[in-house]
């Protein structure tokens, strides 16, 4: 079992849907969460982290922490085509540690 | 802003050559990460380094090396490449150790070995 579990996709949705994606991990010492966006043929770049439980919003980016399931997830309001790239999920033990763990990423897709 | 540059986008390399990927940081951080990217399998870490000539193995270091002679740059190596070294490979840097949550990437070599 992969330590980090993320649906490859892909989804396409309309432009101005909400969009969930998710990601479920194994090791309930993960504490920090981090999400990445990746256009095609370009390195990922990061979106948001949180740390343990939660919800922390940037702009139309909204991350959750669900510690007790084991599960975290990215939405994005009024999407738009340009948020079209691949999602990654990553995770960290502690703030000692550096080694990011990461998820196999989603595809998106809004169309206009 | 942070930059991460990679020297190569696109690199094709002979079975048995010796590559290096070279990938250096403007902004003074200290921890420099490799990481390759393969379909289905997402990223995963080769080597890091906290500092000069420091280095650590990451989950697959078998097959390459690393160098780090200045904090600002930072050298894989490929000492006989072979076709599964065929992948998309990606350089990372964060400010100090322990803020990985900080981590900037490059834009990716995609190397292919024939």
């Amino acid at each position: 079992q992969k330590e980090v579990e993320q649906d490859p996709g892909p989804l396409s949705v309309p432009e101005g849907a909400i969009v969930s994606l998710n990601c479920t991990y194994s090791n309930s010492a993960f504490q920090y969460f981090m999400w990445y966006r990746q256009y095609s043929r370009k390195g990922p770049e990061l979106l948001m982290y949180t740390y343990s439980s939660g919800n922390k919003e940037d702009g139309r980016f909204t991350a959750q922490v669900d510690k007790s399931s084991k599960y975290i997830s990215l939405f994005i309001r009024d999407s738009q085509p340009s948020d079209s790239a691949t999602y990654l999920c990553a995770m960290i033990l502690s703030y000692n540690t550096d080694k990011l763990i990461f998820g196999t990423g989603t595809r998106l897709q809004v169309f206009p | 802003d942070v930059k991460v540059t990679q020297s190569s986008r696109y690199l094709v390399k002979r079975t048995g050559e010796k590559v290096f990927l070279e990938c250096v940081q403007d902004m003074d951080h200290e921890n420099m990460f490799w990481y390759r990217q393969d379909p289905g399998l997402g990223l995963r870490l080769i080597y890091f380094s906290y500092d000069v000539k420091m280095k650590e193995k990451g989950d697959i270091p078998e097959g390459y090396s690393v160098s780090r002679e200045k904090k600002e740059r930072f050298s894989l190596i490929l000492e006989s490449a072979s076709t599964n070294q065929t992948s998309m490979y990606l350089c990372a840097s964060s400010p100090t150790q322990g803020a990985s949550t900080e981590a900037f990437f490059g834009q990716g070599t995609r190397l292919t070995v024939v």
